[in-house]
């Protein structure tokens, strides 16, 4: 079947600490995003990508870093530098970039808490 | 800039209850539209898009929407609720230079009563 994995489930940082979420799809889809949702704001784009070895800041990418060294995998890192990172952070994919009729999937999400 | 509007933050209906969910949008141009539901914990999944040609779009589970271009809206309707249709939903533009990037309502929490 396919589809988007994001592990792990639930992760828990500490304060200073980076943590990498993983995203990895098996749909051959160029184009890959990441989300942040919080109670009561929807979803606000992170970054995304639409090839290997480019991405683009999204609405809210201070804080946060990707790669996209190959096409299935879109890791994001939350770094220290992001003072407020407890959220539930979701990863899509869609064919690519080249046209709004072409929707997102996405995955389970990753619920990212402070201790 | 692109935005949407749920101005329902809540709402709760009957099992077979008929259901409407109001979805206003702010673009320019010719809108690409989406619904999506989400269930406690879980990602979104898509009930149906609008891209243009007829205004009102079929989707899965039984869903309908209706695009209103004079009203900027984009409406989600079900005859006949289900108490497995309680989620979460989410209606979204498609922003940018390729319409891809999803600006996303604040969501309306549906709860099903029996």
């Amino acid at each position: 079947d396919g589809g988007i994995t994001q592990s792990p489930k639930y992760l828990f940082r500490k304060e200073g600490q980076n943590v990498t979420l993983s995203c990895e799809q098996n749909l051959n889809h160029d184009a890959m995003y990441w989300y942040r949702q919080d109670p009561g704001q929807g979803l606000r784009l992170i970054y995304y990508s639409q090839i290997v070895n480019d991405f683009q800041k999204g609405d809210i990418a201070e804080g946060y870093s990707v790669s996209r060294e190959k096409k299935e995998s879109f890791p994001l890192t939350v770094t220290s530098a992001q003072k407020n990172p407890t959220a539930f952070y979701l990863c899509a994919s869609s064919i690519d970039l080249g046209g709004g009729n072409q929707p997102q999937h996405f995955g389970d999400g990753t619920r990212l808490s402070i201790l | 800039a692109q935005s949407v509007t749920q101005p329902d933050i809540h709402i709760t209906v009957s099992e077979g209850a008929s259901l409407e969910l109001r979805c206003n949008y702010s673009y320019g141009a010719t809108p690409y539209l989406f619904w999506y539901v989400q269930s406690p914990g879980q990602g979104l999944q898509l009930l149906l898009k609008y891209f243009s040609g007829d205004t009102l779009v079929q989707g899965i589970k039984g869903f309908e929407a209706e695009f209103k271009r004079s009203q900027s809206s984009f409406n989600l309707r079900k005859p006949s609720v289900h108490w497995s249709d309680a989620a979460e939903y989410f209606c979204a533009v498609g922003a940018g230079e390729y319409g891809n990037k999803l600006v996303f309502g604040a969501g309306t929490i549906l709860r099903v009563k029996s």
